[in-house]
């Protein structure tokens, strides 16, 4: 059973304007939540995270938004850059344990 | 330099031998992990270490063998490959505030 889930392999937007990458999550222990980016021939790179006492991050462009009770949180980028084009990876950890449990990626192009 | 290197880049081995990628990492975090990247599958975990000595199975374990007998280094050995382990492989270490970093992966081919 798969715990973190990003249910949109792909999304594709316009330079300017917003993209809205979504994770849900079906363990109610996870009380952290971290974005990851990845271009190609690279390892993946942190980006953002938030903890379970916020519902919202912000850093720069990238806001990353949590829902507990719906267990979903989403990363939104704005404005869209065509260096934005990665796979973004949403990943979970509970208690103080450093593993997490990542998603199987988004793909995002955004074209210029 | 600081960070977490992964050595080779690149590797071509043929099935039924064994091979070993390289994990090394200068910070000196608790949690190191392989990950396989497969097209389709994300990141899948196949083994982690919570400290030195002390190493757990992940998602996809068969095939593989790990050890950590100090803190920086996290071998990972293919004991007799085979072509369904054909992937990108990637090291982290991790803490649980700063989250994971990634080596650069190394690219294995089994023939």
């Amino acid at each position: 059973d798969q715990q973190v889930k990003q249910n949109s392999p792909s999304l594709s937007v316009q330079e300017g304007r917003i993209s809205i990458l979504n994770c849900d999550y079906t363990n109610s222990m996870f009380d952290y939540f971290l974005w990851y980016k990845k271009y190609p021939a690279e390892g993946p790179t942190f980006l953002i995270s938030i903890s379970s006492i916020k519902d919202k991050n912000e850093d720069g462009r990238f806001t990353v938004f949590l829902n507990k009770s719906a267990k979903h949180l989403s990363l939104h980028i704005v404005p869209s850059q065509p260096g934005d084009s990665a796979v973004y990876f949403c990943a979970a950890s509970a208690g103080n344990a450093g593993k997490s449990t990542f998603g199987d990626g988004t793909t995002l192009t955004v074209k210029p | 330099d600081a960070g977490i290197t992964q050595s080779p880049r690149y590797k071509i081995t043929e099935t039924g031998r064994q091979v070993t990628l390289m994990c090394h990492q200068t910070w000196s975090h608790s949690y190191m992990f392989w990950y396989r990247q497969d097209l389709g599958h994300g990141l899948r975990l196949i083994y982690y270490s919570a400290a030195a000595d002390i190493t757990d199975k992940g998602e996809v374990p068969d095939g593989y063998v790990v050890s950590r007998s100090k803190t920086e280094n996290f071998p990972l050995t293919l004991e007799s490959a085979t072509r369904s382990q054909t992937s990108v492989y990637f090291c982290a270490s991790a803490t649980r505030l700063a989250g994971y970093t990634f080596g650069s992966g190394t690219r294995l081919t089994v023939v």
